[in-house]
């Protein structure tokens, strides 16, 4: 298995444009992971999917962040409209749910840049 | 508010000596805890593990040591290599599968 496909891995944008980050877990995996990673937070969990269903979005900043998981092969981060302060690195992570101690496969992220 | 603690951003250590990572946590619900290590340009990567039954896993150079009572785990590393120079997460896993992560300790190891 190629493990978790993050695309892109780079992204530079303008303040105000819309900015889409796509994953794509790893085959056989139900649970899917957004996280964002900053100097001050470290990992910040964003949103998490078991079974593409969203189980807990409250780490999603606001309403300019929005997640789907429309099957189990893909997911997909949105941020509209985007700001300087979106600027980080944002990880997706697969796991196999109910298995104890699996633990989660990251991407290798997409570092986003707002200008 | 965070669950998971790394309260040392940093650590030096001397090629061939012990290393040793911390890692406090608040919720005693968790049932796994991990160690993921992270390089420049990369996603992290899974290092080692211990359920929450037990107080002891090892690995090779790397034992992780859980004190529930405490609620710490600390990762050693005996001997620290260069190669080990990274950022170390540790994470905690809820029984619903979700993982919290501490904000991570750049272990740099001097040759």
């Amino acid at each position: 298995d190629a493990g978790v496909i993050q695309s892109p891995r780079h992204e530079v944008t303008e303040m105000g444009q819309e900015v889409t980050l796509r994953c794509k877990p790893i085959s056989g995996h139900n649970s899917l992971f957004w996280y964002r990673q900053t100097m001050m937070r470290g990992l910040e969990l964003l949103i998490y999917f078991n079974n593409n269903v969203p189980i807990d979005d409250s780490g999603m900043p606001e309403d300019r962040f929005s997640a789907k998981m429309p099957n189990a092969s893909f997911s997909t981060l949105k941020i509209q409209p985007s700001e300087p302060r979106d600027s980080a690195v944002y990880f997706c992570a697969s796991s196999l749910r109910g298995q104890a101690g699996t633990e989660a496969f990251f991407g290798q992220g997409t570092r986003l840049t707002v200008v | 508010d965070q669950q998971v603690k790394q309260n040392s951003p940093s650590l030096s250590v001397q090629e061939g000596r012990i290393s040793i990572l911390n890692c406090d946590y608040t919720n005693s619900m968790f049932d796994y805890f991990l160690w993921y290590k992270k390089y420049p340009a990369e996603g992290p990567t899974f290092l080692i593990s211990i359920s929450s039954i037990k107080d002891k896993n090892e690995d090779g150079r790397f034992t992780v040591f859980l004190n529930k009572s405490a609620k710490h785990l600390s990762l050693h590393i005996v001997p620290s290599q260069p190669g080990d120079s990274a950022v170390y997460f540790c994470a905690a896993k809820d029984t619903g599968n979700q993982f919290y992560f501490g904000t991570g300790t750049s272990l740099t190891v001097i040759p």
